[in-house]
């Protein structure tokens, strides 16, 4: 069974176009996040919800719009596509046991997105 | 602010030898510290994790890595390589507070084993 899914796996389109990526966690985990991941493997986080509620919101452009349906679900929804959208997206989950307050996180597989 | 820095973006090893997988962090507060793995065309996999407790921390595939706070680091090491050990290693760094903390990640490092 997949913990942490995410669809679709690969996705091109054109700049200017409007996109989701959906992920669901089938972890029982309260949090969950976005990072992207660029073309130099760099990794950063953009978003993170808490019980359905937004919690981290780095600086990204506001035509990327997290949603959150349910604990077990973050989608993610691009605007307005720019070349520079182009990296792979990926969506984690974790679960604060605040006993021991660390913050394991599970990984998605990634959604590879290409702005041509 | 928190902060990695993973030294050298490409490590060589043949099979059998050391690897040697260099982390060094900035934290304002004592930090929690992570290894992640990721295979080609794959996600990211846990390896490792430090919280509290002892500092030579045991993971998956034979790794382990030890906190060095007087030296700011979390080393990855594997006594000997194998050619399933090629990938991508991330260090990171989170903040041992409450709440739902984001990961902070290093540039990442790519193992290559040679035969």
């Amino acid at each position: 069974d997949t913990a942490v899914s995410q669809t679709p796996k690969y996705l091109v389109t054109q700049m200017g176009n409007d996109k989701s990526i959906k992920c669901e966690q089938n972890l029982g985990h309260d949090t969950m996040y976005w990072y992207k991941q660029d073309s130099k493997k760099f990794l950063k986080i953009m978003f993170s919800y808490n019980n359905k509620e937004l919690i981290i919101n780095e600086t990204v452009p506001n035509r990327f719009s997290p949603k959150s349906p349910d604990k077990a679900h973050l989608n993610l929804h691009i605007n307005s596509l720019e070349l520079g959208d182009s990296a792979v997206y990926f969506c984690a989950s974790s679960q604060l046991f605040p006993s021991r307050g660390d913050n394991e996180q599970f990984f998605g597989p990634g959604t590879r997105l290409t702005v041509l | 602010a928190q902060s990695v820095t993973q030294l050298g973006s490409h490590v060589s090893v043949s099979e059998g030898a050391l690897v040697l997988l260099r982390c060094n962090y900035s934290s304002s507060v004592p930090p929690y510290l992570f290894w992640y793995v990721q295979y080609p065309n794959q996600g990211l996999q846990l390896l490792l994790k430090y919280t509290t407790g002892a500092t030579l921390v045991k993971g998956i595939n034979g790794f382990e890595a030890e906190f060095k706070k007087s030296e700011t680091s979390f080393h990855l090491t594997k006594p000997s390589a194998h050619m399933s050990d090629a990938a991508e290693y991330f260090c990171a760094v989170s903040k041992t507070n409450f709440g739902n903390e984001k990961l902070t990640f290093g540039t990442g490092t790519r193992l290559t084993i040679i035969p």
